[in-house]
């Protein structure tokens, strides 16, 4: 069972639609990930909040815009997307975003088909 | 450039017979190490770190790992597989210093098959 709750479990969208993929966590963390696994390829970091800042942002296209209301709630707002951006997303929290010795927790993902 | 190699795409083993997913990293600081293991569904679950210390880790469902700081790896062994560790590995290296906000740079990962 993970602390780490993600939904949609799967989402089909056309490039035309909006959506919105939510994360929540129960574990107390103060910061917040997400990330974009595709095939063949090591997780690509994407967003980082820490005590509901955002701390980083890796480049994503503007298609891609995170919301972090609390530091148990991280949502990714989809619009106008492309085929290429069918991955697994994940989200995954910590105890503090500044330490390294506060291991990642991570959501099942929601895996997302652009057609 | 800093960077995680995991050489072993896919790996078949018995069930019952020993493993070892290697990890190699190219890394300028003192490095931090994880390996993850994701069964097909689901998430990213942490099986062990290694941050200073004794350099053979224990960690989760029996793995451990050894890091070698003179062949840069911390390779990842089990000695006798079960059917429902198939699932894919995940090595990840992160600044041990700094605060980066967890910025771990992960391998492409291992898918690893038991057979039978």
């Amino acid at each position: 069972e993970t602390g780490v709750t993600q939904t949609p479990r799967h989402l089909v969208m056309g490039m035309t639609n909006k959506k919105s993929l939510k994360c929540e966590q129960h574990l107390g963390h103060n910061a917040m990930y997400w990330y974009k696994q595709s095939a063949k390829k090591p997780l690509e970091l994407m967003f980082v909040y820490n005590f509901k800042e955002q701390t980083e942002n890796n480049s994503v296209p503007s298609r891609f815009s995170p919301e972090c209301p609390n530091s148990s709630h991280l949502f990714l707002h989809l619009h106008t997307l492309q085929p290429e951006d069918s991955a697994l997303y994940l989200c995954a929290s910590s105890q503090d975003g500044d330490r390294n010795n506060s291991p990642l927790h991570f959501g099942n993902g929601t895996r997302l088909t652009v057609t | 450039a800093q960077s995680v190699t995991q050489p072993d795409i896919h790996i078949t083993v018995s069930e019952g017979a020993s493993l070892e997913l290697r990890c190699n990293y190219s890394y300028g600081a003192t490095p931090y190490l994880f390996w993850y293991v994701q069964s097909p569904g689901q998430g990213l679950q942490l099986l062990l770190k290694y941050f200073s210390g004794d350099t053979l880790v224990q960690g989760i469902k029996g793995f451990e790992a050894e890091f070698k700081r003179s062949q840069s790896s911390f390779n990842l062994r089990k000695p006798s597989v079960h059917w429902s560790d198939a699932a894919e590995y995940f090595c990840a290296v992160g600044p041990l210093y700094g605060g980066a906000t967890n910025k771990l740079i992960f391998g492409t990962g291992t898918l690893l098959a038991v057979q039978p």
